[in-house]
Protein backbone atom coordinates (compact mmCIF):
# COMPACT_ATOMS: atom_id res chain seq x y z
CA UNK A 1 0.00 0.00 0.00
CA UNK A 2 1.33 3.58 -1.04
CA UNK A 3 1.02 6.44 1.97
CA UNK A 4 -0.53 9.05 -0.30
CA UNK A 5 -2.24 11.80 1.40
CA UNK A 6 -5.12 14.72 0.08
CA UNK A 7 -5.73 17.97 1.69
CA UNK A 8 -8.42 19.13 2.57
CA UNK A 9 -10.43 16.36 2.43
CA UNK A 10 -13.64 18.98 2.32
CA UNK A 11 -13.87 21.90 1.52
CA UNK A 12 -16.94 24.74 1.16
CA UNK A 13 -15.68 27.82 -0.92
CA UNK A 14 -17.38 31.10 -2.79
CA UNK A 15 -17.63 31.48 -6.49
CA UNK A 16 -14.00 32.93 -7.81
CA UNK A 17 -11.85 31.96 -5.45
CA UNK A 18 -8.66 30.64 -6.10
CA UNK A 19 -7.81 27.15 -4.32
CA UNK A 20 -5.23 24.61 -4.35
CA UNK A 21 -6.02 20.90 -3.32
CA UNK A 22 -3.01 19.24 -2.03
CA UNK A 23 -1.78 16.21 -2.91
CA UNK A 24 1.30 13.91 -1.40
CA UNK A 25 2.65 10.30 -1.30
CA UNK A 26 5.63 9.03 0.62
CA UNK A 27 6.17 6.30 -1.48
CA UNK A 28 8.93 8.37 -4.19
CA UNK A 29 6.48 6.96 -6.93
CA UNK A 30 7.36 8.75 -10.06
CA UNK A 31 3.78 8.43 -11.73
CA UNK A 32 1.02 10.64 -10.11
CA UNK A 33 -2.21 11.40 -11.17
CA UNK A 34 -5.51 13.70 -10.82
CA UNK A 35 -9.35 12.53 -10.88
CA UNK A 36 -12.42 14.01 -11.04
CA UNK A 37 -15.66 11.97 -9.62
CA UNK A 38 -19.18 12.73 -9.33
CA UNK A 39 -21.05 10.74 -6.38
CA UNK A 40 -21.42 7.45 -7.13
CA UNK A 41 -19.94 7.67 -10.76
CA UNK A 42 -16.85 6.71 -12.65
CA UNK A 43 -13.83 8.71 -12.67
CA UNK A 44 -12.41 10.63 -15.23
CA UNK A 45 -8.80 11.28 -15.34
CA UNK A 46 -8.08 15.33 -15.66
CA UNK A 47 -4.18 15.49 -15.35
CA UNK A 48 -1.21 13.00 -14.91
CA UNK A 49 2.76 13.24 -14.53
CA UNK A 50 5.43 10.97 -15.60
CA UNK A 51 7.46 12.48 -13.10
CA UNK A 52 9.30 15.98 -11.70
CA UNK A 53 8.12 19.09 -14.46
CA UNK A 54 6.39 16.69 -16.32
CA UNK A 55 2.43 17.42 -16.49
CA UNK A 56 -0.15 16.21 -19.09
CA UNK A 57 -3.69 16.61 -19.30
CA UNK A 58 -6.14 13.83 -18.91
CA UNK A 59 -9.27 12.76 -20.54
CA UNK A 60 -11.92 14.94 -18.83
CA UNK A 61 -11.33 18.76 -19.79
CA UNK A 62 -10.54 20.58 -16.83
CA UNK A 63 -9.55 24.57 -15.69
CA UNK A 64 -7.84 23.54 -13.44
CA UNK A 65 -3.77 23.46 -13.63
CA UNK A 66 -1.28 21.45 -11.72
CA UNK A 67 2.60 21.66 -11.09
CA UNK A 68 5.20 18.44 -10.18
CA UNK A 69 8.18 20.88 -8.42
CA UNK A 70 8.59 17.83 -6.28
CA UNK A 71 8.73 13.99 -7.00
CA UNK A 72 6.14 13.64 -3.69
CA UNK A 73 3.87 16.60 -4.53
CA UNK A 74 1.19 17.21 -7.35
CA UNK A 75 -0.68 19.85 -6.51
CA UNK A 76 -4.29 20.96 -8.70
CA UNK A 77 -5.14 24.51 -8.92
CA UNK A 78 -8.18 26.40 -9.68
CA UNK A 79 -7.72 29.84 -10.51
CA UNK A 80 -11.59 30.62 -10.10
CA UNK A 81 -13.66 28.82 -8.57
CA UNK A 82 -16.89 28.12 -10.24
CA UNK A 83 -20.46 25.80 -8.73
CA UNK A 84 -19.91 23.32 -12.06
CA UNK A 85 -16.14 22.72 -10.09
CA UNK A 86 -18.18 20.96 -7.83
CA UNK A 87 -17.09 17.14 -7.16
CA UNK A 88 -14.79 15.16 -5.64
CA UNK A 89 -11.38 14.94 -6.45
CA UNK A 90 -9.10 11.72 -5.84
CA UNK A 91 -5.41 11.71 -6.20
CA UNK A 92 -3.13 8.80 -7.00
CA UNK A 93 -0.09 7.50 -7.35
CA UNK A 94 1.54 4.41 -9.39
CA UNK A 95 4.39 2.27 -9.44
CA UNK A 96 5.61 0.06 -11.63
CA UNK A 97 7.44 -3.49 -10.81
CA UNK A 98 8.93 -5.85 -13.44
CA UNK A 99 6.38 -8.50 -14.11
CA UNK A 100 3.72 -7.41 -12.09
CA UNK A 101 3.00 -3.97 -14.70
CA UNK A 102 1.91 -1.14 -12.91
CA UNK A 103 -0.33 -0.35 -9.98
CA UNK A 104 -2.28 2.55 -8.98
CA UNK A 105 -2.84 3.75 -4.92
CA UNK A 106 -5.63 6.67 -4.29
CA UNK A 107 -5.53 8.80 -1.72
CA UNK A 108 -8.66 9.65 0.30
CA UNK A 109 -9.85 12.53 -1.86
CA UNK A 110 -11.09 15.94 -1.60
CA UNK A 111 -15.01 16.88 -1.56
CA UNK A 112 -14.95 20.50 -3.02
CA UNK A 113 -18.08 22.51 -2.86
CA UNK A 114 -18.23 25.82 -4.65
CA UNK A 115 -21.39 28.18 -4.02
CA UNK B 1 -16.68 3.08 -27.16
CA UNK B 2 -16.49 2.46 -23.66
CA UNK B 3 -13.20 0.75 -23.04
CA UNK B 4 -14.58 -0.64 -19.71
CA UNK B 5 -18.18 -1.83 -19.14
CA UNK B 6 -19.98 -2.48 -16.11
CA UNK B 7 -23.07 -3.49 -17.04
CA UNK B 8 -25.28 -3.81 -13.44
CA UNK B 9 -25.20 -0.45 -11.84
CA UNK B 10 -26.96 -1.89 -8.67
CA UNK B 11 -26.67 -5.38 -6.89
CA UNK B 12 -27.26 -6.74 -3.79
CA UNK B 13 -26.62 -10.18 -1.83
CA UNK B 14 -27.68 -11.25 1.78
CA UNK B 15 -24.48 -11.41 3.95
CA UNK B 16 -22.59 -15.04 3.86
CA UNK B 17 -24.06 -15.33 0.03
CA UNK B 18 -21.48 -15.38 -2.93
CA UNK B 19 -22.06 -12.41 -5.74
CA UNK B 20 -20.00 -11.89 -9.01
CA UNK B 21 -19.74 -8.75 -10.45
CA UNK B 22 -19.35 -8.72 -14.25
CA UNK B 23 -16.73 -6.22 -16.48
CA UNK B 24 -16.11 -6.25 -20.23
CA UNK B 25 -13.10 -4.40 -21.18
CA UNK B 26 -11.48 -3.37 -24.87
CA UNK B 27 -8.28 -3.46 -26.07
CA UNK B 28 -5.67 -4.28 -28.64
CA UNK B 29 -3.55 -4.78 -26.51
CA UNK B 30 -1.84 -8.45 -25.86
CA UNK B 31 -0.52 -7.70 -22.44
CA UNK B 32 -2.32 -5.46 -20.31
CA UNK B 33 -3.60 -5.26 -16.90
CA UNK B 34 -6.52 -5.36 -15.00
CA UNK B 35 -8.08 -4.10 -11.40
CA UNK B 36 -10.92 -4.48 -9.32
CA UNK B 37 -10.89 -1.32 -7.02
CA UNK B 38 -13.90 -1.06 -4.28
CA UNK B 39 -15.15 2.67 -2.93
CA UNK B 40 -16.51 2.18 0.72
CA UNK B 41 -19.50 4.89 1.03
CA UNK B 42 -17.55 8.73 1.97
CA UNK B 43 -14.01 6.24 2.18
CA UNK B 44 -11.04 5.52 0.29
CA UNK B 45 -10.91 3.79 -3.06
CA UNK B 46 -8.74 0.53 -2.50
CA UNK B 47 -7.24 -1.73 -4.85
CA UNK B 48 -9.00 -5.22 -4.23
CA UNK B 49 -7.72 -7.50 -7.03
CA UNK B 50 -5.27 -7.54 -9.90
CA UNK B 51 -4.74 -10.08 -12.91
CA UNK B 52 -1.27 -9.91 -15.36
CA UNK B 53 -3.14 -10.94 -18.84
CA UNK B 54 -0.07 -12.89 -19.42
CA UNK B 55 -1.11 -15.22 -17.08
CA UNK B 56 -3.84 -17.63 -17.37
CA UNK B 57 -4.27 -18.53 -13.59
CA UNK B 58 -7.10 -16.54 -12.26
CA UNK B 59 -6.55 -14.36 -9.52
CA UNK B 60 -7.43 -14.72 -5.82
CA UNK B 61 -7.04 -12.66 -2.66
CA UNK B 62 -9.16 -14.51 0.23
CA UNK B 63 -12.60 -14.07 -0.21
CA UNK B 64 -12.40 -12.34 -3.81
CA UNK B 65 -11.45 -14.04 -6.99
CA UNK B 66 -11.65 -13.30 -10.46
CA UNK B 67 -12.76 -15.28 -13.83
CA UNK B 68 -10.86 -13.66 -16.53
CA UNK B 69 -11.92 -14.66 -19.89
CA UNK B 70 -9.36 -13.09 -22.03
CA UNK B 71 -10.73 -14.49 -25.38
CA UNK B 72 -13.72 -12.76 -24.13
CA UNK B 73 -12.43 -9.66 -22.87
CA UNK B 74 -14.24 -10.39 -19.59
CA UNK B 75 -13.21 -10.10 -16.05
CA UNK B 76 -16.19 -10.49 -13.69
CA UNK B 77 -15.17 -10.16 -9.52
CA UNK B 78 -16.96 -13.06 -7.20
CA UNK B 79 -16.98 -12.30 -3.61
CA UNK B 80 -17.87 -14.94 -1.51
CA UNK B 81 -18.87 -15.58 2.34
CA UNK B 82 -20.08 -11.54 1.89
CA UNK B 83 -19.72 -9.56 4.67
CA UNK B 84 -21.63 -5.79 5.71
CA UNK B 85 -17.82 -4.70 5.06
CA UNK B 86 -18.14 -5.50 1.62
CA UNK B 87 -20.83 -2.79 0.91
CA UNK B 88 -18.93 -0.51 -1.32
CA UNK B 89 -19.13 0.79 -5.03
CA UNK B 90 -16.70 -1.45 -7.46
CA UNK B 91 -14.82 -0.49 -9.46
CA UNK B 92 -13.75 -2.64 -12.81
CA UNK B 93 -10.50 -0.96 -14.54
CA UNK B 94 -7.94 -1.51 -17.16
CA UNK B 95 -4.29 -0.30 -17.60
CA UNK B 96 -4.31 1.41 -21.34
CA UNK B 97 -1.71 3.40 -23.15
CA UNK B 98 -0.27 3.93 -19.50
CA UNK B 99 -3.45 5.63 -18.37
CA UNK B 100 -5.74 3.65 -16.12
CA UNK B 101 -9.46 3.52 -18.14
CA UNK B 102 -12.27 2.63 -15.32
CA UNK B 103 -15.65 1.52 -15.44
CA UNK B 104 -19.07 3.09 -14.51
CA UNK B 105 -19.27 1.31 -11.14
CA UNK B 106 -21.51 -1.03 -9.61
CA UNK B 107 -23.03 -0.26 -6.37
CA UNK B 108 -23.20 -3.41 -3.99
CA UNK B 109 -25.22 -3.80 -0.90
CA UNK B 110 -24.54 -6.31 1.26
CA UNK B 111 -28.28 -7.19 3.30
CA UNK B 112 -28.01 -8.37 6.81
Amino acid sequence: EADIYQTPRYLVIGTGKKITLECSQTMGHDKMYWYQQDPGMELHLIHYSYGVNSTEKGDLSSESTVSRIRTEHFPLTLESARPSHTSQYLCASSEYRSGMGETQYFGPGTRLLVL
Amino acid sequence: AQTVTQSQPEMSVQEAETVTLSCTYDTSENNYYLFWYKQPPSRQMILVIRQEAYKQQNATENRFSVNFQKAAKSFSLKISDSQLGDTAMYFCALIRANNLFFGTGTRLTVIP
